[in-house]
């Protein structure tokens, strides 16, 4: 079974500075995609980043962008130039390529509290 | 503009009395999940629906039901709340079609359901 692993509970950052949230994640798959998902307080979870498995480069969308890893499974998230508006619970997720059947049914790592202070 | 717009935001209901949370979608995709969130803990997938075609999660328990009367509506019905039901429900849709999809959710604001 495909597993999602976030060892950091809670992160902290000051103001513009960079921070880099981790994710680890255990498949037998080689087609995949792998995501971070922002959830606000109160708010609707929304996607930041999208990274296929097949592809070498690392993703990148404005001040954020990922280290994905593929041998050693591993999908980090940097958040540059950090703001204010980035506090959130950081999501990890993974779906299998194929869909499998599942049609794409996302797994979820625990989550990552990211406070920035002033 | 909401795509994905979930009613009511908040939910009280009592011990054993049912209820129906409502989801609907202006992106005309074919998937619609539902998720169960509690506190501090990621998402879990309940069930989700690809067109018609309904997808149970093995372990989701049988007091969660499921409707989609059409594309633009999803409904989750629990049987007999427990207090344990209590967190917050998420939907979220996807186009289902691999080529377009990119495998990217949407997702509503969520209901946050209390059981007294």
């Amino acid at each position: 079974a495909q597993t999602v692993t976030q060892s950091q509970p809670e992160m902290s950052v000051q103001e513009a500075e960079t921070v880099t949230l981790s994710c680890t994640y255990d498949t037998s798959e080689s087609d995949y995609y792998l995501f971070w998902y922002k959830q606000p307080p109160s708010r609707q979870m929304i996607l930041v980043i999208r990274q296929e498995a097949y592809k070498q480069q690392n993703a990148t969308e404005n001040r954020f962008s990922v280290n994905f890893q593929k041998a050693a499974k591993s999908f980090s998230l940097k958040i540059s130039d950090s703001q204010l508006g980035d506090a959130a619970m950081y999501f990890c997720a993974y779906t299998p390529g194929d869909y499998g059947g599942s049609q794409g049914n996302l797994i979820f790592g625990k989550g990552t509290k990211l406070s920035v202070k002033p | 503009d909401a795509m994905v717009i979930q009613n009511p935001r908040y939910q009280v209901t009592q011990f054993g009395k049912p209820v129906t949370l409502s989801c609907s979608q202006t992106l005309n995709h074919n998937v619609m999940y539902w998720y169960q969130q509690k506190s501090s803990q990621a998402p879990k997938l309940l069930f989700h629906y690809y067109d018609k075609d309904f997808n149970n999660e093995a372990d989701t328990p049988d007091n969660f039901q499921s409707r989609r009367p059409n594309t633009s509506f999803c409904f989750l019905d629990i049987r007999s709340p427990g207090l344990g039901d209590a967190a917050m429900y998420l939907c979220a849709t996807s186009t289902g079609k691999r080529q377009l999809a990119k495998n990217i959710q949407y997702f509503g604001a969520g209901t946050r359901l209390s059981v007294l």
